[in-house]
């Protein structure tokens, strides 16, 4: 069964413009949630999408916002980008996110010069 | 704050030995444990988890061990072999309503030497 898919694999962006960034769960899966790791942070949760509704949300800014479509698909969006948004961005999905083995894409390079 | 401690930033161990990586936690609620290797610019691979109602979990070479009492868990490699040089992070979910985000330990370089 396919894995984790996340698109794009990597990217490079400008300070001040936005990014999207796109998830495709593991069939089945209806929890979707975000993570962003950072040499210096480490991996630190971003936001749980489960039914299309946003379930969880970590400690960043509201420049950092997501949604999730009935097919359980989801996207990240970031807005006016910053030099510390560069990051691997990585997607997860679960059954139901509680007590369920989480399961993580490849991730999402984002560099913004 | 950090609520979920790797304390041993790297490992080495000669291949066919045992590898132990160590994990604390202080949040009382976590009541569920996963493992997972990294690779450099790759996302995370689950390798094994525990719920908080059981002290022990194997799956092949992996066991992980979990002492509720000193908030602690280990997870053993037996035997070594060189493709299990990666980043190991120990994360954890808790029973509250926050349980699907999971919070990650730094990590473990773990290297197996010839």
């Amino acid at each position: 069964k396919a894995g984790v898919t996340q698109t794009p694999r990597y990217l490079i962006k400008t300070r001040g413009q936005q990014v999207t960034l796109s998830c495709s769960p593991i069939s089945g899966h209806r929890s979707v949630s975000w993570y962003q790791q950072t040499p210096g942070q480490g991996l630190q949760f971003l936001f749980e999408y489960f039914s299309e509704t946003q379930r969880n949300k970590g400690n960043f800014p509201g420049r950092f916002s997501g949604r999730q479509f009935s097919n359980s698909r989801s996207e990240m969006n970031v807005s006016t980008l910053e030099l510390g948004d560069s990051a691997l961005y990585l997607c997860a999905s679960s059954f139901s996110g509680f007590g369920n083995t989480i399961y993580f894409g490849e991730g999402s390079w984002l560099t913004v010069v | 704050d950090q609520q979920v401690k790797q304390n041993s930033p790297s490992l080495s161990v000669q291949e066919g030995r045992i590898s132990i990586l160590n994990c604390d936690y202080t949040n009382s609620m976590f009541d569920y444990f996963l493992w997972y290797k990294k690779y450099p610019a790759e996302g995370p691979t689950f390798l094994i988890s525990i719920s908080s109602i059981k002290d022990k979990n194997e799956d092949g070479r992996f066991t992980v061990f979990l002492n509720k009492s000193a908030k602690h868990l280990s997870l053993h490699i037996v035997p070594s072999q060189p493709g299990d040089s990666a980043v190991y992070f120990c994360a954890a979910s808790a029973k509250d309503g926050t349980a699907s985000k999971l919070t990650f330990g730094t990590g473990t370089r773990l290297q197996v030497t010839l």
